[in-house]
């Protein structure tokens, strides 16, 4: 069974320039998650989707960044402009779940790796 | 109060040993609990859920507590290639997780 897949991995941007990340998640899966993770930190959740529906964007800086997740499936993640304290690395999950004990496990992507310079 | 919390550590420990981390959470309607092995610049790994009182896995035991609301992962017999982080990883409703700091880990030759 294919993962969740990001992309790009690695982005080096200036201050004041925009980005976005992509990421596809386990077939199936209803619910997706961006976190972001800073050097010596646990992820932070920035929005969480069911389906293509918002549940918690709670922590997302809606100033400067959005996300999106057309049709229920991809999702794309904007930085618009970029701060130095956006340095860090995006992460994308997604887990089922169904209900059912167990269906609750969140998987990861690779993660890209953001630095604004 | 945070709410998830860790000891960051470092938790350096020779070969061979036991080592026990801790996680306290603070929401006591948390339904499930995951703890995730991150090695450096890589993703968060799935190790273990726990969803009752525990779980066990070869050299790997978590430990759930609601009364006291924390859990905990021991690790029997440690190798080199435990190095790493360990998140923990609280699901406080809805799906929503909340992860602490994280536990370095070295395991020592």
């Amino acid at each position: 069974e294919a993962g969740v897949a990001q992309s790009p991995r690695y982005k080096i941007i200036e201050k004041r320039q925009s980005v976005a990340f992509w990421c596809n998640p386990i077939s199936g899966h209803a619910t997706l998650y961006w976190y972001q993770q800073i050097l010596g930190q646990g992820p932070k959740l920035l929005i969480q989707f069911q389906n293509n529906g918002v549940v918690d964007d709670s922590q997302l800086p809606k100033d400067r960044f959005s996300a999106e997740r057309l049709k229920g499936v991809d999702s794309t993640l904007k930085i618009q402009p970029a701060k130095l304290e956006d340095s860090a690395v995006y992460l994308c999950a997604s887990s089922l779940p169904d209900g059912a004990l167990g269906t609750d496990t969140q998987y990861f992507g690779p993660g890209t790796r953001l630095t604004v310079l | 109060r945070k709410e998830v919390e860790q000891d960051p550590g470092p938790f350096n420990v020779p070969e061979g040993a036991t080592v026990a981390f801790n996680c306290t959470y603070s929401n006591s309607a948390s339904q499930s609990f995951f703890w995730y092995r991150q090695d450096c610049r890589k993703e968060p790994k799935l190790l273990m859920s726990v969803y009752s009182s525990g779980n066990e896995d070869g050299r790997f035991t978590a430990q759930l507590n609601r009364a006291s609301q924390y859990i905990s992962l021991l690790i029997r017999d440690s190798k080199l290639s435990d190095s790493a982080t360990y998140l923990c990883v609280v699901n406080s409703g809805t799906y929503k997780y909340i992860f602490g700091t994280g536990t370095r880990l070295k395991v020592l030759a």
